[in-house]
């Protein structure tokens, strides 16, 4: 099993384009989400599914759109790319929400000049 | 929102030492994780705690949960550079619309120096 993926692994944007990060996993879990990781912030959650065709914000989500047409894939749109959005992005899976175990991906870093 | 205050930011210790990790809250959370990431990985799980009280052990590694369920440590016996990474806290939320969603402390940067 490949567990989660991230594509790509690093990407820089010039200010105002728009890209989307690629997140799959083959572990079938109805749980998914995404966070940015910031230096002493630790993980702040973005947008996050509980299942296809469901999804909600977290705690930080201007400026991303996510969708879920599919239990495996959970991409995240940057619409329009400012230089506060340069971070690390990880996306998670995981059976369900709670306590059971995060599977994170190995992350994308993302610089927005 | 919760929020999860995880000292201390950063620890530097010698090989052998012992140390904690506090993460505490004002919020009550249903769970506890705590997750090690090393340099260009995602977070890999350590432990889960669910109930107050709760102590788990992990070869050198000490969990405890709160009683109140505000609060968690870690603690770690005669430590190991291969010990060195960050160490986050993430409690899931206990009640309400935003039931089970993790909130993540900061992070505590480990360098165990050998």
């Amino acid at each position: 099993n490949a567990g989660v993926t991230q594509t790509p692994k690093f990407q820089v944007l010039k200010t105002g384009q728009s890209m989307t990060l690629q997140c799959a996993q083959d572990m079938n879990h109805e749980y998914m989400s995404w966070y940015r990781q910031d230096p002493g912030m630790g993980l702040r959650l973005i947008h996050y599914s509980v299942g296809a065709g469901i999804t909600d914000q977290g705690e930080v989500p201007n400026g991303y759109n996510v969708s879920r047409s599919t239990t495996e894939d959970f991409p995240l749109r940057l619409l329009s790319a400012a230089p506060s959005q340069t971070s690390v992005y990880f996306c998670a899976s995981s059976y369900r929400e709670g306590y059971y175990e995060q599977y994170f991906g190995p992350g994308t870093r993302l610089t927005v000049t | 929102t919760q929020l999860l205050e995880q000292s201390p930011q950063f620890l530097s210790i010698q090989e052998g030492e012992n140390l904690t990790v506090y993460c505490n809250s004002s919020s009550v959370f249903s769970s506890l994780q705590w997750y090690r990431q090393e340099p260009g990985e995602g977070p890999v799980l350590l432990v889960t705690v669910v109930t107050g009280g709760e102590v788990k052990k992990l070869k050198r590694l000490t969990f405890q949960f709160g009683d109140a369920r505000k609060d968690s440590s870690l603690h770690i016996t005669a430590a190991q550079p291969g010990d060195t990474g960050l160490y986050l806290c993430a409690g899931a939320t206990a009640g309400g619309t935003s039931y089970g969603k993790l909130t993540f402390g900061q992070g505590t940067i480990l360098t165990v120096h050998p």
